[in-house]
């Protein structure tokens, strides 16, 4: 079975910090795709940052960074320079070994970014 | 710009209606997905279609049906709708080359059974 946990409801941060968004998971598969969404208030999920897991750097895409530890089955988002508008719920989501077209969804992580 | 549509972003229903939620992709995906969003579940996996004509059952799918006559349009139907199915309902689509990309998602169906 396949699992995604992210321990997190809710977390504030300052406008212009960094902030961790923690998300482990479980598989005994050796090959599978890490996933990060961002859901603003309007509801549409965004497609954020993709990781893989014979990646050997962490995955980058401008603020957005994934630090994974593969060994832990962590799969973290960190974003930096925080701004108000990544005030929104951010999933992390896992792709089945045997179904790259099937996901494993979070509950998700609820970010408040205080001015 | 490439879009998923759900047609309505919010749907009040009596219990025991027939409740039909559509959602059509421009994309030329082949894959097409629902997901329902509920508080601390995240999103749960209905139904999901490869192909036309075409269609398999994700973690929960009981108490809906799905229909894809058409590539581009992919139909979640509600049987006889029952207020535990209130909840945000998410259509997503994808290409299977693109994997590392995931899915595309509509802005979703809050629906409302009373």
């Amino acid at each position: 079975a396949q699992k995604i946990t992210q321990t997190q409801p809710g977390m504030f941060v300052q406008e212009k910090e960094a902030v961790t968004l923690d998300c482990t998971y479980d598989t005994s598969d050796p090959s599978y795709g890490l996933f990060w969404y961002k859901q603003p208030s309007s509801g549409e999920m965004i497609f954020l940052i993709y990781q893989g897991s014979y990646d050997q750097q962490n995955a980058t895409e401008g603020r957005y960074s994934l630090n994974f530890q593969k060994a832990r089955k962590s799969a973290n988002l960190v974003i930096s320079a925080s701004q108000l508008g990544d005030s929104a719920m951010y999933f992390c989501a896992m792709r089945d070994a045997y179904n790259f077209n099937k996901f494993y969804f979070g509950s998700g992580t609820k970010l408040n970014v205080k001015p | 710009d490439v879009k998923v549509t759900q047609s309505s972003r919010y749907l009040v229903k009596r219990t025991g209606e027939k409740v039909f939620l559509e959602c059509v992709q421009d994309m030329d995906h082949e894959n097409m997905f629902w997901y329902r969003q509920d508080p601390g579940l995240g999103l749960r996996l209905i139904y999901f279609s490869y192909d036309v004509k075409m269609k398999e059952k994700g973690d929960i799918p009981e108490g809906y049906s799905v229909s894809r006559e058409k590539k581009e349009r992919f139909s979640l139907i509600l049987e006889s709708a029952s207020t535990n199915q209130t909840s945000m309902y998410l259509c997503a689509s994808s290409e299977g080359a693109d994997q590392n990309y995931g899915y595309t998602f509509g802005s979703g169906t809050r629906l409302t059974v009373v």
